[in-house]
């Protein structure tokens, strides 16, 4: 089964507006995390909420965890040019740490 | 700040031929991890590796893979017999802890072309 389906999958905005993006899950979770890629390069982990968790912030950073609806969103405020990315959100189920599910990712594209 | 290391960068290799994308994970981390990206798709898993020995693996991860820790320093994947399908991102990351407070550090990733 298919974990961790972020929409939409392509998001532009001008600088300085918010950026919202959702992801969706369809097994139980252990906790969420969000991951970001620039082109070409490697993941950078970002945050990480737990299932207990219905909100966290880390910067401009907020991500909410609704596991009742089995989804979580990533807020970027104020963004900046430098915020274009590729986001993702990656589940782990079982907390054991022996994988990450990611998702099929948000191309952000913010425009100075 | 400690880092993963992946080498090569970049790597083109005939079909059918064997491959060896190396990795150097951060020090002090215990778990260990291979994931491939094709590109403009998702992440996907293919092992994980914790005590010497593989802990989980995918259903991509068949026979012609094989995961290695030669020195205790390094982390390597091995690809057998190369198939054009296989052209794709190649990430290590590596983890502290087997506990869920545990991010994945990534390295750059081995671009994999198959000819």
């Amino acid at each position: 089964s298919q974990q961790g389906e972020e929409d939409p999958q392509a998001l532009s905005i001008q600088e300085g507006e918010n950026a919202t993006m959702n992801c969706s899950y369809k097994t139980s979770i252990n906790n969420l995390q969000w991951y970001r890629q620039n082109s070409g390069r490697g993941l950078v982990h970002l945050i990480l909420i737990r299932s207990n968790e219905r909100e966290k912030h880390s910067g401009r950073l907020r991500v909410t965890l609704d596991t009742s609806k089995k989804s979580s969103s990533l807020l970027i405020t104020a963004s900046r040019a430098a915020d274009t990315a590729s986001y993702f959100c990656a589940t782990d189920p079982s907390g054991s740490a022996r994988q990450l599910t990611f998702g099929s990712g948000t191309q952000l594209t913010v425009l100075p | 700040e400690p880092e993963v290391t992946q080498t090569p960068s970049h790597q083109v290799t005939q079909m059918g031929q064997e491959v060896i994308l190396r990795c150097v994970p951060i020090s002090n981390h215990l778990y260990f991890y291979w994931y491939r990206q094709i590109l403009g798709q998702k992440v996907e898993f293919l092992v994980s590796f914790y005590n010497n020995e593989i802990s989980e693996k995918s259903e991509i991860f068949d026979d012609q893979f094989s995961v290695e820790r030669p020195d205790g320093s390094n982390f390597t994947l091995k690809i057998r017999s190369t198939k054009l399908e296989d052209s794709a991102m190649y990430f290590c990351a590596s983890r502290l802890t087997g506990a869920s407070s545990g991010e994945l550090f990534f390295g750059e990733g081995s671009r994999l072309t198959v000819l």
